[in-house]
């Protein structure tokens, strides 16, 4: 979306390696999700933050609200970690998504 | 967990039809939305509801009309189908306004409008 502006669009990662996916707002959020779409297409949560730092085993994301941006860290990415990432932001009631990240991971 | 079902999960109609796909949360949300998925958009809000009876256009309503029936349902209607409607539907709810506000998915629905 408009709002939201995801990236990378793509990436590539090897088996028990990391990287961080980022969420750009261009305008104030109150809070922001983060999902995964998996093979089958079903979106699963990941988090849900209104500030600060969450983590669940090896994710990990930041919100920083007054910067109007959000992290998602995967650390020693797995097979099944592969799928899209999504982020979606809310405001007003409403959530807007970003246009997903495609992660694969690679053995 | 919370649940949240969708039906019919596969629909084929032709350019004119009239469709209407169906979704249940059995958790007592007060928020229910629905949103479409294409190639290249993410997902895309078209409409929610925050209540029985309530309804709020989302960023891409034209085409589509819904309506909150219960606290539970929430349906989502093309009354004149066309093939640009061809996607992927999403239904979700959500408790927004408590401490609790995370949003939980149906499975979908994929609609092919012929």
């Amino acid at each position: 979306g408009d709002q939201v502006e995801q990236s990378p669009s793509a990436l590539s990662l090897h088996e028990g390696t990391g990287s961080a996916l980022r969420c750009n707002f261009t305008t104030t959020m109150r809070a922001v999700q983060w999902f995964q779409q998996n093979s089958r297409g079903s979106l699963i949560n990941l988090f849900y933050l209104a500030s600060g730092t969450k983590e669940n085993g090896r994710l990990k994301s930041t919100f920083n609200s007054k910067e109007s941006y959000s992290t998602l860290h995967i650390r020693d990415a797995q097979l099944e970690d592969s799928g899209t990432y999504f982020c979606a932001a809310e405001a007003a009631g409403k959530l807007t998504f970003g246009d997903g990240t495609v992660l694969t991971v690679k053995p | 967990e919370a649940a949240v079902t969708q039906s019919p999960r596969n629909k084929v109609t032709v350019t004119g039809g009239n469709v209407t796909l169906s979704c249940r949360q059995t958790n007592s949300h007060n928020y229910m939305y629905w949103y479409r998925q294409d190639t290249g958009h993410g997902l895309r809000l078209i409409h929610y509801s925050y209540g029985a009876g309530n309804l709020q256009i989302g960023d891409v309503p034209d085409g589509y009309k819904a309506t909150r029936t219960t606290q539970e349902d929430f349906f989502l209607l093309l009354e004149l189908a066309s093939p640009s409607q061809t996607s992927l539907y999403f239904c979700a709810s959500s408790d927004a306004g408590t401490s609790a506000e995370t949003l939980y998915f149906g499975s979908g629905t994929r609609l092919t409008v012929l």
